[in-house]
C-alpha cells in the first residue's frame, strides 16, 4: 500500500526566506506526482505536476524536483511572501488507476 | 468557465441523522472521485466514477457510506445514520479523460459537523 509522508508538518519561516517541502513516497511504482496548495476552507489549487518521466517542473518562485528511485520529491518556494501562507499537499497517483493519494500536508506560515 | 461546485459549504447533524452531499462537476468532465478530509490530516479516497459507473469504492468507510452519479454528471454523497467520526471536510474533484491522467480539479467542500 502507498504511503506518502510529509516532513515538517509545519513550517515557519520570516518573509523573503526560501521555503524547502519534503514529500516521500514508499512505492516508487508512480505515474506522477502532484504538489497542491490548501488555504483554509478552501478546496485544493493544483500547484505543479511533475510526471513519472520528468526529473522537476518549475513555475515561477515554485519548483518541484522528483527522485523516483529514492521515494523522495522537494517543493522549493523561492522568496517567500506571507500570501504563500497555506497549506501544502503532495499526492502520487498509480499508473493504474487514478486516485490520489496524498500526505498529510506542510502548514507554512510567512511572517511578514 | 465554473469550477468544481459542492452543496452544502457546511453542514452540521446530530448523531444518526442522515445527510446528502452534492458535487456539480465541471461540464464535460467524465471522471469524478470524492475524498475525505480529517482535520489536520491530507485527503483520502473514497470512491470514483467514471461516467456513471461506480468504479471504486474501496475508500469508503463502512456501508453507510453510498455514492451515486445516475446521468452522469452531478454526485451525491449520502451518509446513513451518522457518527461522530464522520466530522470531516468532504472533497470532490473532476477530471477530463479517464485513459491518461489529465488534472483533477477540486470543489471547496462540504464541511461536516456531526454533534
Amino acid at each position: 500500500k502507498q504511503e506518502v509522508t510529509q516532513i515538517p508538518a509545519a513550517l515557519s519561516v520570516p518573509e523573503g526566506e526560501n521555503l524547502v517541502l519534503n514529500c516521500s513516497f514508499t512505492d516508487s511504482a508512480i505515474y506522477n506526482l502532484q504538489w497542491f496548495r490548501q488555504d483554509p476552507g478552501k478546496g485544493l489549487t493544483s500547484l505543479l505536476l511533475i510526471q513519472s518521466s520528468q526529473r522537476e517542473q518549475t513555475s515561477g518562485r515554485l519548483n518541484a524536483s522528483l527522485d523516483k528511485s529514492s521515494g523522495r520529491s522537494t517543493l522549493y518556494i523561492a522568496a517567500s511572501q506571507p500570501g504563500d501562507s497555506a497549506t501544502y499537499l503532495c499526492a502520487v497517483i498509480k499508473a493504474a488507476g487514478n486516485k490520489l493519494t496524498f500526505g498529510g500536508g506542510t502548514r507554512v506560515l510567512v511572517k511578514p | 468557465g465554473a469550477g468544481v461546485s459542492q452543496s452544502p459549504r457546511y453542514k452540521v447533524a446530530k448523531r444518526g441523522q442522515d445527510v446528502a452531499l452534492r458535487c456539480d462537476p465541471i461540464s464535460g468532465h467524465v471522471s469524478l472521485f470524492w475524498y475525505q478530509q480529517a482535520l489536520g490530516q491530507g485527503p483520502e479516497f473514497l470512491t470514483y466514477f467514471q461516467n456513471e459507473a461506480q468504479l471504486d469504492k474501496s475508500g469508503l468507510p463502512s456501508d453507510r457510506f453510498f455514492a451515486e452519479r445516475p446521468e452522469g454528471s452531478v454526485s451525491t454523497l449520502k451518509i446513513q445514520r451518522t457518527q461522530q467520526e464522520d466530522s470531516a471536510v468532504y472533497l470532490c474533484a473532476s477530471s477530463l479523460d479517464f485513459s491518461v491522467y489529465n488534472e483533477q480539479f477540486f470543489g471547496p467542500g462540504t464541511r461536516l459537523t456531526v454533534l
